[in-house]
């Protein structure tokens, strides 16, 4: 079965250092997202990507958030000066469609902790 | 209101007993619906689609009521396979999480 594979697994940085968090989608996949959930709380959205540009982002999402598509596979989040409040697991995933009635794969996320 | 509401649970179920969830949400416009799996620290994910005929899938069904914006998960015999998280989730744009009903199935 595809799957949509996150690394690191596990990251952990000092506070105010940058991160990129990196996903590789399921191949024919052509929606992208960026999903986080703190420890013990829902699941947030962060981001949605397609066609090379984003195409929905929450409050959350703000200038210290970015993506990038670099190359045909890799899906990079990246957090920029991070905050001890950016400790999370954040879940790249990715759809077929944007208006999916198939729901979304996830990757098994990365563990972020901000020290 | 909360936009997608789950009682928190946890729901404490013996083994081979049948168990509901409920699920609200706040926006009629919501296109799509779905019941999503979490298993402690690990990624969402999807148990089934929710229709508004219902669907069955083994021991699961699932009943949308966009009347009443009310979404429900049953479990048949339940199995200790089955205690985790299930998080009701409606599509509109982008996905909207509820924070989820904490299920133990005992032996």
């Amino acid at each position: 079965e595809p799957e949509v594979t996150q690394t690191p697994s596990h990251q952990v940085t000092q506070m105010g250092q940058e991160v990129i968090l990196r996903c590789v989608p399921i191949s024919n996949h052509l929606y992208f997202y960026w999903y986080r959930q703190i420890l013990g709380q829902k699941v947030e959205f962060l981001v949605s990507f397609y066609n090379n540009e984003i195409s929905e982002k929450s409050e959350i999402f703000d200038d210290q958030f970015s993506v990038e598509r670099p190359d045909g596979s890799n899906f990079t989040l990246k957090i920029r000066s991070t905050k001890l409040e950016d400790s999370a697991m954040y879940f790249c995933a990715s759809s077929e469609e944007g208006g999916s009635n198939y729901g979304y794969t996830f990757g098994s996320g990365t563990r972020l902790t901000v020290v | 209101r909360k936009e997608v509401e789950q009682d928190p649970g946890p729901f404490n179920v013996p083994e081979g007993a049948t168990v509901a969830f409920n699920c609200t949400y706040s926006n009629s416009a919501s296109q799509s619906f779905f019941w999503y799996r979490q298993d402690c620290r690990k990624e969402p994910k999807l148990l089934m689609s929710v229709y508004s005929s219902g669907n069955e899938d083994g021991r699961f069904t699932a009943q949308l009521n966009r009347a009443s914006q009310y979404i429900s998960l049953l479990i048949r015999d339940s199995k200790l396979s089955d205690s985790a998280t299930y998080l009701c989730v409606v599509h509109n744009y982008q996905l909207i999480w509820g924070a989820g009903t904490k299920l133990i199935i005992k032996p």
